[in-house]
């Protein structure tokens, strides 16, 4: 069935410096890959997202990279800061006639130290 | 100007009992979702509604049955409540790919 893995489980960094979190997944149909910041108590929250016939896309200070071939995703942040620490989720995305059957992984929770 | 709308934001009620979820969103989008969020933090789909018909149904009990009285609203009823069914329970929506999230409402079952 549907499988998105994601590692690391939690991550922490020095604040200024860069995190990374990758994913795998499984269905070769998923063609859309978005990814989700949870704060505490929060819901989760669109930051980035990108699309299979897409390699790599740029927003700020996140990026993220998408190899089809090898079914991988990453996300990266840069110059992090206090503010981004939170529980970030991968997912990967099937389009279905009318709708999209969203797969999350299971969640890293990124500490940025000061 | 909310734009994907939850009641309530906590319910706590007992084993056995009967409860709603109630989901609204004025972002015009067509398909709206319902998913669970475990203590682990892990999110997963329960069911997706496209314009009042259900498109997509995971492995739910039947427990659970959601309605979805117009494109706009998406309700989630539960029967027979179980400890397990203790997690925060997020409502989405989408018009194409993104899809945007409600509050979420924390269901506690004792």
């Amino acid at each position: 069935g549907e499988n998105v893995e994601q590692h690391p489980s939690t991550l922490s960094v020095q604040e200024g410096d860069s995190a990374v979190i990758k994913c795998t997944y499984s269905d070769s149909a998923s063609n859309y890959f978005p990814w989700y910041k949870q704060e505490l108590g929060k819901r989760p929250q669109l930051i980035i997202d990108i699309r299979s016939n897409v390699g790599e896309k740029k927003d700020q200070r996140i990026a993220v990279t998408l190899n089809k071939t090898a079914k991988h995703f990453s996300l990266h942040i840069t110059e992090t800061q206090p503010e981004d620490s939170a529980v970030y989720f991968c997912a990967a995305s099937i389009r279905y006639s009318s709708a999209s059957k969203i797969i999350f992984g299971s969640g890293t929770r990124l500490s940025i130290r000061p | 100007d909310t734009a994907v709308s939850q009641t309530p934001k906590y319910l706590v009620t007992q084993m056995g009992n009967d409860k709603s979820i109630k989901c609204e969103q004025n972002l015009g989008h067509d398909t709206m979702y319902w998913y669970k969020q475990d203590s682990k933090k892990f999110l997963k789909i329960m069911f997706s509604y496209n314009n009042k018909e259900l498109i997509i149904n995971e492995t739910v009990p039947n427990r659970f049955s959601p309605k979805s009285p117009d494109k706009a609203h998406l309700n989630l009823h539960i029967n027979s409540l179980e400890l397990g069914d203790s997690a925060v329970y997020f409502c989405a929506s989408s018009r194409y790919y993104e899809q945007y999230f409600g509050p979420g409402t924390r269901l506690t079952v004792t």
